[in-house]
This record gives C-alpha cells, sequence and structure tokens, in this order.
C-alpha cells in the first residue's frame, strides 16, 4: 500500500488569511484527488488531477499536481469559515483506480 | 442529483452478532468500495469490487465479507461483530479510469456493544 502524507494535520486560522496544505508521497500516481468532509458526512470530491504539473482553480483553492506526479498542494486564497473541514489527499494507481487516502488535514477557519 | 446511500445513519449492534451494511448507487458506476474511517487512522479500504459478483479484498478484510449481486448495490457484512469494528463506515462510487474520482455516501456510524 502507498503511503500518503499529509502536512500539517492540524491548521488554525483567522478568516481572510492564506494556507497551503501538502500532500506526499515516495510514489507514483496516476492521478490525485482532493477531498473535503464535513463532520458526519461522507467525503465530496473537490478536484481531479492527473498530468505532472498540473494546475488547477476552483474559486479560491488553487490545486496543483508535482512534476513527478509523487506530491500535490492545496492553497486557499482568503479563506473563509465555510471552508472549515478536514482536507483528503487521494492517490490513484494503476488503471483500476484503487486510491489510497492520507489521513487529511484538519482545517479551521476562524471568524 | 446523483447519490450514493448508505441504508442507515446510525446503527448500535452487539457483539457477535451478523450485521448488514447495505450500499446504492444510481450513477450506473462500474466501482464500487467500502472505508472504514477512524480518529487518527484515515481512510482504510475494506474491499471493492470492480463489477457485478466480483471482489478483492482491501487493506483491511478481516471480519468482513461482501456481495454485489447487482451493479448499483454493494453490501458489507460484519460476519460476528467486534467492538473493535465500532467505526463509521463509508461506501463510494466510482467510474473506472484514474480520472474519476469517487462519490461517497454519507457513511453509517456502528457501534458494536
Amino acid at each position: 500500500t502507498q503511503l500518503l502524507e499529509q502536512s500539517p494535520q492540524f491548521l488554525s486560522i483567522q478568516e481572510g488569511e492564506n494556507l497551503t496544505v501538502y500532500c506526499n508521497s515516495s510514489s507514483v500516481f496516476s492521478s490525485l484527488q482532493w477531498y473535503r468532509q464535513e463532520p458526519g458526512e461522507g467525503p465530496v470530491l473537490l478536484v481531479t488531477v492527473v498530468t505532472g504539473g498540473e494546475v488547477k482553480k476552483l474559486k479560491r483553492l488553487t490545486f496543483q499536481f508535482g512534476d513527478a506526479r509523487k506530491d500535490s498542494s492545496l492553497h486557499i486564497t482568503a479563506a473563509q469559515p465555510g471552508d472549515t473541514g478536514l482536507y483528503l489527499c487521494a492517490g490513484a494507481e494503476g488503471g483500476y483506480q484503487k486510491v489510497t487516502f492520507g489521513i487529511g488535514t484538519k482545517l479551521q477557519v476562524i471568524p | 442529483d446523483v447519490k450514493v446511500t448508505q441504508s442507515s445513519r446510525y446503527l448500535v449492534k452487539r457483539t457477535g452478532e451478523k450485521v448488514f451494511l447495505e450500499c446504492v448507487q444510481d450513477m450506473d458506476h462500474e466501482n464500487m468500495f467500502w472505508y472504514r474511517q477512524d480518529p487518527g487512522l484515515g481512510l482504510r479500504l475494506i474491499y471493492f469490487s470492480y463489477d457485478v459478483k466480483m471482489k478483492e479484498k482491501g487493506d483491511i478484510p478481516e471480519g468482513y465479507s461482501v456481495s454485489r449481486e447487482k451493479k448499483e448495490r454493494f453490501s458489507l457484512i460484519l460476519e460476528s461483530a467486534s467492538t473493535n469494528q465500532t467505526s463509521m463506515y463509508l461506501c463510494a462510487s466510482s467510474h473506472r479510469g484514474p480520472m474519476y474520482g469517487y462519490t461517497f455516501g454519507s457513511g453509517t456510524r456502528l457501534t458494536v456493544v
């Protein structure tokens, strides 16, 4: 099983601040996904990145896949309380898309 | 609205009981998955299925079995529930191919007493 390390594990920031969350592995992935999970609910897919070096933007969220397809980052600009949640990265291996999840980054945005 | 539906949000079962967790998806997805989520351990894959009547063990299959008799339904079975199976259980589905992400259900919080 490939190991995905996320950092930081916990993050508490003030509304309006910027932040970056990292997802790293020693293995190469065919794609990498980011999810957000709210308490008591299942994770919700935010984005899938497939190509090394790919950058995708979703409003104030910017996702980047590393050139070697081993790592990824999520940058949030001007964080809002609605961004609070658990952010999970997941790496897909092979053609059948079995993914391995990181433990997650728990983000709290304080109004 | 496309979705994955898990039959129960909360369940309390006694040690030794046989427990069935049901999951249904309406998106015609080929792949279906069962995960459990525990604090500090993240999501761990129990079993997955790429097609009807097909199943593969995940990382922690011990004490569990699955059934996929129809494309839209994937059931997780705890043969004899134990207290260490108290957890949040999440079902997910997806199309085949690395470019497709998962759609998750809302989860079943199972407590074994």
